[in-house]
């Protein structure tokens, strides 16, 4: 078992460019989330899917847009990147759509000029 | 107030110390809390879970206070290992994962 699996590990970008960060769990878990994590903040939830088919915006979804392309995958795109996107993003999966565990991927560095 | 605090530390203790965190919450109606643990550059991990007044994993124990609302993890007899970021963790009374709240972390670490 991989677990929750991210791509890329690391990404620079210009200003206006876009990209993709995929998201993969094994786990068969109906619930999938994205998250950003920025020096003395909290993680703060972007987007999550609380099973295949449905997306829902979390606390900071502007300039994100989501795809849960199955059960197993649910990707976060970046239409106009921004310096303000500069972040680790985080993606989590758990099995139900509660406070019960959640297993987070090891994160995509992100920096954009 | 923030919905929930943490003292960022660090905290910085020799081995075998034991070491108290606190994190406060400004909703009353949460009925469930977790602490997670965050190694440098690495992804959050699951520690404890605190459903009733407390949990107690053998040198980890959380406990939680609603009266005053606030939840602890006192760590005894610190491990180098130890050293990480605590994530204190706080979701709604629904229960929703929509709304869970993380706290900005307490950074620990254990010197030799």
């Amino acid at each position: 078992n991989a677990g929750v699996t991210q791509t890329p590990k690391f990404q620079v970008l210009k200003t206006g460019q876009s990209m993709t960060l995929q998201c993969a769990q094994d786990m068969n878990h109906n619930s999938m989330y994205w998250y950003r994590q920025d020096p003395g903040m909290g993680l703060r939830l972007i987007y999550y899917s609380a099973s295949e088919g449905t997306t829902d915006k979390g606390e900071v979804p502007n300039g994100y847009n989501v795809s849960r392309l199955n059960k197993r995958e649910f990707s976060l795109r970046l239409e106009s990147a921004a310096p303000s996107q500069t972040s680790v993003y985080f993606c989590a999966s758990s099995e139900g759509f509660g406070p019960d565990t959640q297993y987070f991927g090891p994160g995509t560095r992100l920096t954009v000029l | 107030r923030k919905e929930v605090e943490q003292d960022p530390g660090p905290f910085n203790v020799p081995e075998g110390a034991t070491v108290a965190f606190n994190c406060t919450y400004s909703n009353s109606a949460s009925q469930s809390f977790f602490w997670y643990r965050q190694d440098c550059r690495k992804e959050p991990k699951l520690l404890m879970s605190v459903y009733s007044s407390g949990n107690e994993d053998g040198r980890f124990t959380a406990q939680l206070n609603r009266a005053s609302q606030y939840i602890s993890l006192l760590i005894r007899d610190s491990k180098l290992s130890d050293s990480a970021t605590y994530l204190c963790v706080v979701p709604p009374y629904s229960g929703s994962a929509r709304q869970l709240t993380f706290g900005s972390g307490t950074q620990l670490t254990v010197l030799p």
